[in-house]
């Protein structure tokens, strides 16, 4: 079974430029998270998105934004970026609605903004 | 409000010595936890979650709910224990959403 899978792995971006990153749950997972990781704030979490509805959204600017698609890929966008927004962005799938089955991390994409 | 706190962000034993990486956590629900760990150059897995009162790898954990902590244990560290160790918290509201601690990074020296 293929593991979460995020693409691309690495992006370099300029400051004001916006940047999709995509993400393939593992087949059947139905429920999708985001979170964003940096060495200050930790582990972030930014959405969640199940059959397509986002369903929770964490405590981010407007600047961020995401959908999923009837195949349960997801994307996430950045729009005017920000110095502050280079980190490590992780997408998570799980099976069911609730989070007490297990989520799967995909490797992650690197943004850095320049 | 909803926290998770791991005071220690770096935890050095010797092989064959006693952990314990420390959680706590601050939730008015009941809580949902789990300890995430990261190997080097390896994708965020998870290890165990309080529901399952499973042990992994010779790591176990206990909710105590009297005291807010959800520690994990293991007897005797091995070398491939080394990793970054997350405590994670699941808040439900509509959706659903982990909350994680700053993490700690576990060394095992030989």
């Amino acid at each position: 079974k293929a593991g979460v899978t995020q693409t691309p792995r690495y992006l370099i971006k300029t400051r004001g430029q916006q940047v999709t990153l995509s993400c393939s749950p593992i087949s059947g997972h139905r429920s999708v998270s985001w979170y964003q990781q940096t060495p200050g704030q930790g582990l972030q979490f930014l959405f969640e998105y199940f059959s397509e509805t986002q369903r929770n959204k964490g405590n981010f600017p407007g600047r961020f934004s995401g959908r999923q698609f009837s195949n349960s890929r997801s994307e996430m966008n950045v729009s005017t970026l920000e110095l502050g927004d280079s980190a490590l962005y992780l997408c998570a799938s799980s099976l069911g609605a609730r989070l007490n089955t297990e989520a799967f991390f995909g490797q992650g994409t690197r943004l850095t903004v320049v | 409000a909803q926290r998770v706190t791991q005071p220690e962000k770096l935890l050095s034993v010797f092989k064959g010595a006693p952990v314990e990486l420390k959680c706590n956590y601050s939730y008015s629900g009941s809580p949902e936890l789990f300890w995430y760990v990261q190997y080097s150059r390896q994708r965020l897995q998870l290890l165990l979650r309080h529901i399952s009162r499973e042990s992994i790898k010779g790591f176990t954990a206990d909710l105590n709910k009297g005291e807010t902590s959800f520690h994990l244990k293991k007897p005797f560290a091995q070398e491939e224990d080394s990793a970054m160790y997350y405590c994670a918290l699941a808040v439900y509201n509509q959706g659903g959403k982990l909350i994680f601690g700053q993490g700690t990074e576990l060394s095992v020296k030989p």
